[in-house]
């Protein structure tokens, strides 16, 4: 089955400043990739997704790249705030099943 | 904007006890999903729903667990019997169309259920 895998576990930056979140997924059938970002004892909240027939999405601050040969996508964010703090998820549907894959998460902490 | 909307936002229950999670998915919806979180870990995918029948289910998804769309508007997770290690925050989650194209799914706020 999909295995996606995100590192480093945490990500220190200035307000103000970038933010590059990268995940890893394993079967090459994925074609679906959506990004939660979760606050402490809240919902998952979708805040973009890419399908595998594109390579780029942006929205506002965020946008997501996507390499399907390497099979890794990746979440940035610019132009951080303090409320971009959270827990962000990379996730994967791989094939025609619907279950969404997550990696294990990033707590991103922005420094005011 | 709508929303899924799941009761109660908190369980606590004593171990051997049924559960019944309840769920509420976005109106026009047609895939109903339940996941689970064990503290500080990711999200787990538990079975997903679709024309009054599971989809698929994971290798954690065992005779324990059951669930159930009783009526036009309600997704219910049933634990028979709960275990300590069943403690975890469970999301239901909805897609207006989750199949091969891959839809977006919408997350329920969770319950806590804490197993003694």
């Amino acid at each position: 089955g999909e295995n996606v895998e995100q590192h480093p576990s945490t990500l220190s930056v200035q307000e103000g400043d970038s933010a590059v979140i990268k995940c890893t997924y394993s079967d090459s059938a994925s074609n679906y990739f959506p990004w939660y970002k979760q606050e402490l004892g809240k919902r998952p909240q979708l805040i973009i997704d890419i399908r595998s027939n594109v390579g780029e999405k942006k929205d506002q601050r965020i946008a997501v790249t996507l390499n399907k040969t390497a099979k890794h996508f990746s979440l940035h964010i610019t132009e951080t705030q303090p409320e971009d703090s959270a827990v962000y998820f990379c996730a994967a549907i791989a094939g025609a099943n619907s279950k969404l894959t997550f990696g294990k998460g990033i707590t991103l902490s922005v420094r005011p | 904007e709508p929303e899924v909307t799941q009761t109660p936002s908190h369980q606590v229950t004593q171990m051997g006890q049924e559960v019944i999670l309840r769920c509420v998915p976005i109106s026009n919806h047609l895939y109903f999903y339940w996941y689970r979180q064990i503290l500080g870990q990711k999200v787990e995918f538990l079975v997903s729903f679709y024309n009054n029948e599971i989809s698929e289910k994971s290798e954690i998804f065992d005779d324990q667990f059951s669930v159930e769309r009783p009526d036009g508007s309600n997704f219910t997770l049933k634990i028979r019997s709960t275990k300590l290690e069943d403690s975890a925050m469970y999301f239901c989650a909805s897609s207006p169309n989750g199949g091969r194209d891959g839809y977006e799914q919408y997350f329920g706020p969770g319950t806590r259920l804490t197993v003694t």
